[in-house]
């Protein structure tokens, strides 16, 4: 099973900075096979990322996504009060496998 | 617009079995697959089977493998989840989420998501 390790655990920032959330794979992933998801309190998750760097559908062009191999990033240009929440990266290439999570906090 | 509407929330005791739907609208049901995930109170997500709706075919976590079955009724485009023998480790929400396609054609990352259903496992 492909093993995916977030971090940091806890990401404390302010609106207008920038936040980069890392997901490290256990073994190589091709860069088509990883997702990040956004989850807000008492909501299920909202797909962000797919292929590791396309933006799903009605996505703010200040979440950007990249990475190949074992290291992926997640990348928030300028923080919005809105995005601040748990985010998970996911794994598609062998079965399927998530992150523990970042929690990005004010 | 696409929408995964999902049973309430429920409460069982300890050995029992829950069963929980998934309705989907606003796409052609028989084109995505449906996948189940779940997540423990303070906890990560997990995912415990996917289901192609047109044809029936199923893949299980190889953790729930015995204890999980994962159905579907063409007819009312909806999905099911049967979880037997519950502890109270299986106190968690469940979703459910329509699976889009990789660029292989491998049913991948998950698109739209059911609000969720609490299922609490007391005695």
């Amino acid at each position: 099973e492909i093993v995916l390790t977030q971090s940091p655990g806890t990401l404390s920032l302010s609106p207008g900075e920038r936040a980069t959330l890392s997901c490290r794979a256990s073994q190589s992933i091709s860069s088509s096979y990883l997702a990040w998801y956004q989850q807000k309190p008492g909501q299920a998750p909202r797909l962000l990322i797919y292929g590791a760097s396309s933006r799903a559908s009605g996505i703010a062009d200040r979440f950007i996504g990249s990475g190949s191999g074992t290291d992926f990033t997640l990348t928030i240009s300028r923080l919005e009060p809105e995005d601040f929440a748990v985010y998970y990266c996911q794994q598609y290439v062998s079965s399927y496998t998530f992150g523990q999570g970042t929690n990005l906090e004010i | 617009q696409v929408q995964l509407v999902q049973s309430g929330a429920d409460v069982k005791e300890p050995g029992a079995s829950v069963k929980v739907s998934c309705k989907a609208s606003g796409y052609t049901f028989s084109r995505y697959y449906v996948i189940w995930v779940r997540q423990a109170p303070g906890q990560g997500l997990e995912w415990m089977g996917i289901v192609n709706p047109s044809g029936g075919s199923i893949t299980y976590a190889q953790r729930f493998q015995g204890r999980v079955t994962v159905t579907r009724d063409t007819s009312t485009s909806t999905v099911y989840l049967d979880l037997s023998s519950l502890t109270s480790e299986d106190t968690a929400m469940y979703y459910c989420a329509r699976a889009n396609y990789d660029i292989s054609g491998y049913p991948g990352y998950f698109d739209s998501w059911g609000q969720g259903t609490l299922v609490t496992v007391s005695s």
